[in-house]
């Protein structure tokens, strides 16, 4: 699975939107690339995942760049509750059993 | 976290006691990962099972760490004769499709 690169921190002003980047400049055709947050010592918690196209749910979105090689998680209008450690991990779609690799993702702290 | 279900949440176990941590995943997920992260650091795999299976136990230590997930019941992560130096949390993640789901984790402290 490709390695990714994400900042170590980051803040955001309430009620703002959070743009979390991730660089995985190696990934390759077949890996997806997933997002988890853990918000304090709590379990990690599944945000969204895509391939190719950008994805919404009712959490996030996720904006992949055309060549694939960074991505963008945005949070569009932060809480002081989304103040968490995020997680941006790609995984091959054939190794859909895999594990899922944490890195040190990034401490997001969401400020009144 | 989506109805994952780990217990104890709390654990106190004097040094060279065992520790039974349990993992009952979502209904229909057949697979099942557990994690340790230790304080102030990040989550490290240990290993995968699928019903009755060990996939990958590549991040399981060689000595007095086990897991099963038996056919019947919840998944299971044994660590016989504690260390000060296993106090831990300890998520299970469950999985039926491409997205894996945490549970709340198991606090483990040796005392």
């Amino acid at each position: 699975d490709a390695k990714t690169t994400q900042p170590t921190s980051m803040d955001c002003a309430e009620g703002r939107a959070a743009n979390l980047p991730c660089n995985h400049s190696t990934i390759s055709g077949n890996e997806y690339v997933y997002w988890y947050r853990q918000i304090h010592s709590q379990g990690p918690q599944y945000i969204i995942h895509g391939l190719k196209n950008n994805e919404t749910n009712e959490m996030a979105s996720l904006i992949i760049t055309e060549d694939r090689k960074s991505s963008t998680l945005i949070l569009p209008h932060a809480t002081l509750r989304d103040t968490a450690v995020y997680y941006c991990i790609v995984r091959a779609v054939y190794n859909q059993g895999g594990k899922l690799i944490f890195g040190q993702g990034t401490e997001l702290s969401v400020k009144p | 976290n989506a109805g994952v279900m780990q217990n104890p949440r709390h654990l106190v176990r004097r040094r060279g006691q065992e520790a039974r941590l349990r993992c009952s995943p979502m209904k229909g997920h057949s697979h099942v990962y557990w994690y340790r992260q230790l304080p102030e650091e990040g989550l490290k795999f240990m290993v995968y099972l699928q019903k009755e299976n060990i996939i990958d136990e590549s991040g399981m230590p060689k000595e007095r760490f086990s897991a099963e997930f038996p056919k019947e019941g919840p998944s299971i992560l044994r660590i016989q004769q504690v260390v000060r130096g296993d106090s831990a949390a300890y998520f299970c993640a469950g999985r039926a499709g491409t997205e894996a789901f945490f549970g709340q984790g198991t606090r483990l402290t040796v005392v």
